[in-house]
């Protein structure tokens, strides 16, 4: 089956301490991307990479890193969260060309930052 | 930059009643349209989309239709379904040669009572 799938779904952490959201997509696409869900903002892209080893910023950067050193997975890392990093993020993959804006989604993952 | 506003929800209707959901883009240049839709618990689906004006989109039994003059792109169906509960969002991409980005709206949570 098809899918995008994150780790974890849920999680509740303080602040400071480093942690890692892993993405795996097993449709062999070249475009990979992190938004995050705010409440009243909708989506927001936080980054995105167009192939392994090409990553950029997307809108809201600041606090995140990522990695693409295979192509089926993006994990998304927070080196020291903060509560305004409280959210919801979901990874989304799609092929990375034409750039149809087609993208697949995974679950999400709940993310809380005390 | 380029931006989506969608009409504020919730969005409350009775099974079988006719459905609007407004949406209205900024954008320098020529966007593709999408809506994506977020039934509870799960990440985005793709619903429909439009490249061009005056194309219209259909899904599931959802319309939009690209209009250019009134830079909308407004989702309706007929008739809607319990199970058509979820939040709705509306989003554009524009190419510009360096990565695509899809901006999103805010979403529109609709709820559909028997």
């Amino acid at each position: 089956e098809a899918q995008v799938t994150q780790n974890p779904r849920y999680l509740i952490t303080v602040t400071g301490k480093k942690l890692t959201v892993t993405c795996s997509q097993n449709m062999n696409h070249e475009y990979m991307s992190w938004y995050r869900q705010d409440p009243g903002l909708g989506l927001r892209q936080i980054y995105y990479s167009m192939n392994v080893e090409v990553t950029d910023k997307g809108d809201v950067p600041e606090g995140y890193k990522v990695s693409r050193k295979e192509k089926r997975n993006f994990p998304l890392i927070l080196e020291s969260p903060s509560p305004n990093q409280t959210s919801l993020y979901f990874c989304a993959s799609s092929l990375g060309s034409p750039y149809t804006g087609e993208l697949f989604f995974g679950e999400g993952s709940r993310l809380t930052v005390l | 930059g380029d931006s989506v506003t969608q009409m504020e929800g919730p969005v409350t209707l009775s099974e079988e009643a006719f459905l609007t959901i407004n949406c209205t883009y900024t954008a320098t240049g020529y966007p593709s349209l999408f809506w994506y839709v977020q039934y509870p618990g799960e990440g985005l689906q793709l619903l429909l989309k439009a490249t061009k004006a005056d194309d219209k989109g259909s899904n599931k039994g959802f319309e939009a239709t690209y209009r250019k003059e009134t830079t909308s792109f407004h989702l309706e169906k007929g008739s809607v379904q319990v199970s058509d509960s979820a939040v709705y969002f509306c989003a554009l991409m524009i190419y510009r040669g360096a990565g695509n980005m899809l901006t999103f709206g805010g979403g529109t949570r609709l709820m559909v009572k028997p």
